[in-house]
């Protein structure tokens, strides 16, 4: 089953808004990654996060992989129409890559 | 460069029925991963292959499940005597060489068994 407690489960933002939603683990992963994925898609790699600590951003997006390796988060800035998904939190263990629950995006017009 | 394709897009099946989901990785990719997804839920690993080789199967739910790759390309998902739980949408993703590479996800097959 799931081992990653991905918060929260839905956001409803205004346009222009700064979004954050993080991830928590009961164990620890080396790689943390942030994915999207738009309806009727697989999900797209955002961001991946190697040391612990480590903070790494992607044009308005920004991901830490916590010092603990047992949580991350991923903050959106200044949100716009297309940002509208499901966003999902995953770990790397051996060749597997396990995802928590997501976090559907909502970006009220 | 094309990505990595899935077909059917779709398919409706009765419970007992048997299916076959294909998927087309990025062309030179070795490592092959199948994933199920719920609804409202993540992608959960299936299994992993590395060329012709299932090297972790582990997340296989049943042996009604198998899949294949024969010539180290195309993959089958292949599923027996469906049952309604089985309804998911089921990805596909390819990286280039397994490890830390990135994994590229196919859009998916949505299976649904009545």
């Amino acid at each position: 089953g799931q081992q990653l407690n991905q918060s929260p489960q839905s956001m409803f933002i205004q346009e222009g808004e700064d979004v954050s939603m993080n991830c928590t683990s009961s164990s620890i992963f080396n790689t943390w990654l942030w994915y999207k994925q738009d309806p009727g898609e697989g999900p797209v790699l955002l961001i991946a996060l190697y040391k612990a600590g480590e903070l790494t951003s992607n044009g308005r997006l920004t991901a830490q992989f916590g010092i603990t390796r047992k949580d991350s988060f991923l903050n959106i800035s200044a949100s716009i129409p297309s940002d509208v998904g499901i966003y999902f939190c995953a770990g790397r263990r051996d060749d597997k890559i396990i995802f928590g629950k997501g976090t559907r995006l909502h970006i009220l017009p | 460069g094309a990505g990595v394709s899935q077909t059917p897009s779709n398919k409706v099946t009765e419970k007992g029925k048997y299916v076959e989901l294909r998927c087309d990785p990025i062309s030179g990719h070795t490592a092959l991963y199948w994933y199920r997804q719920s609804l409202g839920q993540g992608p959960e690993f299936l299994i992993y292959f590395q060329g012709t080789g299932a090297a972790d199967d582990s997340g296989l739910p049943n042996d009604r499940f198998f899949a294949v790759r024969p010539e180290g390309s195309v993959s089958t998902l292949k599923i027996q005597r469906t049952e309604r739980g089985d309804s998911a949408v089921y990805l596909c993703a390819s990286s280039l060489t397994g490890g830390d590479n990135e994994q590229f996800f196919g859009p998916g097959t949505r299976l649904t068994v009545l």
